[in-house]
């Protein structure tokens, strides 16, 4: 099975920041990696997918790149809503697996 | 508006048997391949069981196999998930999730709440 390490685990931030979550698959996937955001007791929502593609709705300051096994979410400038926890998300092989998640604090 | 709305969660002995459901509207749910995903209480997200869009394919993470069924029902817009021999440790908010397009990529695009299954004597 195909393992997803994201880190940092927490990260302690300001609003205006610029915010960089890695994520590192242990063998290629390609560019199939999503990017959610989830907020305590809500359900997740997506950000990213195929890597870099922006969800519709979803704002511009959010941005991914990479392919094969190393990834990356960037937020430009962090705002205010952006506080909460983010999840990578892959698919091979009929198997689809999450990272343990990044908590983005406010510093 | 898309909406995928969660039911039947509840508290249930361990060794014992519970179905959630999900009812899908807003979109045309035949067209779709359906997900179960799960959250264990402050812990992260756990892809559970996929199923395609007529049913007749079906994937399961290796801690469920043979324990847990997903199925659907295209004429009721729904999709379930029979869980047998549970476990303390699956206690988990349960999220029914639509899987996106396949030119988009296997992504879960649309949620529903949840429904928390608690497994406790």
């Amino acid at each position: 099975d195909i393992q997803m390490t994201q880190s940092p685990s927490t990260l302690s931030a300001s609003v205006g920041d610029r915010v960089t979550i890695t994520c590192r698959a242990s063998q290629t996937i390609s560019s199939w990696l999503a990017w959610y955001q989830q907020k305590p007791g809500k359900a997740p929502k997506v950000l990213i997918y195929k890597a870099s593609s922006l969800e519709s709705g979803v704002p511009s300051r959010f941005s991914g790149s990479g392919s094969g096994t190393e990834f990356t979410l960037t937020i430009s400038s962090l705002q205010p809503d952006d506080f909460a926890t983010y999840y990578c998300q892959q698919y091979n092989s009929y198997s689809w697996t999450f990272g343990q998640g990044t908590k983005v604090e406010m510093k | 508006e898309v909406q995928l709305v969660e039911s039947g969660g509840g508290l249930v002995q361990p060794g014992g048997s519970l179905r959630v459901s999900c009812a899908a509207s807003g979109f045309t749910f035949s067209r779709f391949w359906m997900s179960w995903v799960r959250q264990a209480p402050g812990k992260g997200l756990e892809w559970v069981a996929n199923i395609n869009r007529d049913g007749s394919e079906k994937y399961y993470v290796d801690s469920v196999k043979g324990r847990f069924t997903i199925s659907r029902d295209n004429a009721k817009n729904s999709l379930y998930l029979q869980m047998n021999t549970l476990r303390a440790d699956d206690t988990a908010v349960y999220y029914c999730a639509r899987v996106a397009a396949a030119a988009l990529g296997p992504h879960f695009d649309c949620w529903g709440q949840g429904t928390l299954v608690t497994v406790s004597s």
